[in-house]
């Protein structure tokens, strides 16, 4: 069974500072991966997601994600936080002879300080 | 285009209550997923539906828990005789196919008092 774990349930972080929010996931067959964030009270919005291809994958809002094999990683970046970055973000993985569900980490809540 | 609606967004059961969340996919997309987020918590599959079949629906709890998604109208996952531990915030995904990353709908959150 895949499992996805976010290392850090909170991030603080000052404006104009690089972020990077950590996933792991495991799994025993090729996944698919994603990043999701929430704003306070509503759904989820994609981010970027990996399906195949290169490993840097870049999204939107200028984060960008970078799947690694090896150490079974897709970490998630931005060089520059706003505060209107404030937020959960959520890494899910689906593996790919597993229709289309998802499994999510906890989330990390990213707080951006002025 | 809209986006995927649910409705309620916000709703209130005595325990006891049936609560009927509803959710209509994006036009053109035929598969639903419902999934659940507990407090400070990450979000649980529950079920994946396609028009008038469930898929799979390996994440529903056994007993009070039922979803359906017909041929006409939209998908309702509805739970019997609720109970505190139902209060939570249900989010509802659809795809056109098996294209992996599908698009959320801003959620239910139900409160049972």
């Amino acid at each position: 069974a895949q499992s996805v774990t976010q290392l850090d349930s909170q991030v603080p972080v000052f404006e104009e500072a690089p972020v990077e929010l950590r996933c792991n996931y495991s799994s025993s067959v090729s996944v698919y991966l994603f990043w999701y964030v929430q704003y306070p009270n509503q759904g989820l919005q994609l981010l970027l997601k990996y399906l195949s291809g290169s490993t840097l994958v870049k999204g939107i809002n200028g984060f960008e994600a970078e799947f690694n094999k090896s150490q079974t990683s897709f970490h998630l970046r931005k060089p520059s936080v706003h505060i209107s970055d404030t937020a959960e973000y959520f890494c899910a993985v689906s593996e790919n002879n597993a229709g289309n569900m998802l499994t999510f980490g906890g989330g990390t809540r990213l707080m951006v300080k002025p | 285009n809209a986006g995927v609606m649910q409705n309620p967004r916000h709703l209130v059961r005595r325990r006891g209550q049936e609560a009927r969340l509803r959710c209509s996919p994006m036009k053109g997309h035929s598969h639903v997923y419902w999934y659940r987020q507990l407090p400070e918590e990450g979000l649980k599959f529950m079920v994946y539906l396609q028009k008038e079949n469930i898929i799979d629906e390996s994440g529903m709890p056994k007993e009070r828990f039922s979803a359906e998604f017909p041929k006409e109208g939209p998908s309702i996952l509805r739970i019997q005789q609720v109970v505190r531990g139902d209060s939570a915030a249900y989010f509802c995904a659809s795809s056109p196919g098996q294209s992996h990353g599908y698009t959320f709908g801003s959620g239910t959150r139900l409160t049972v008092v």
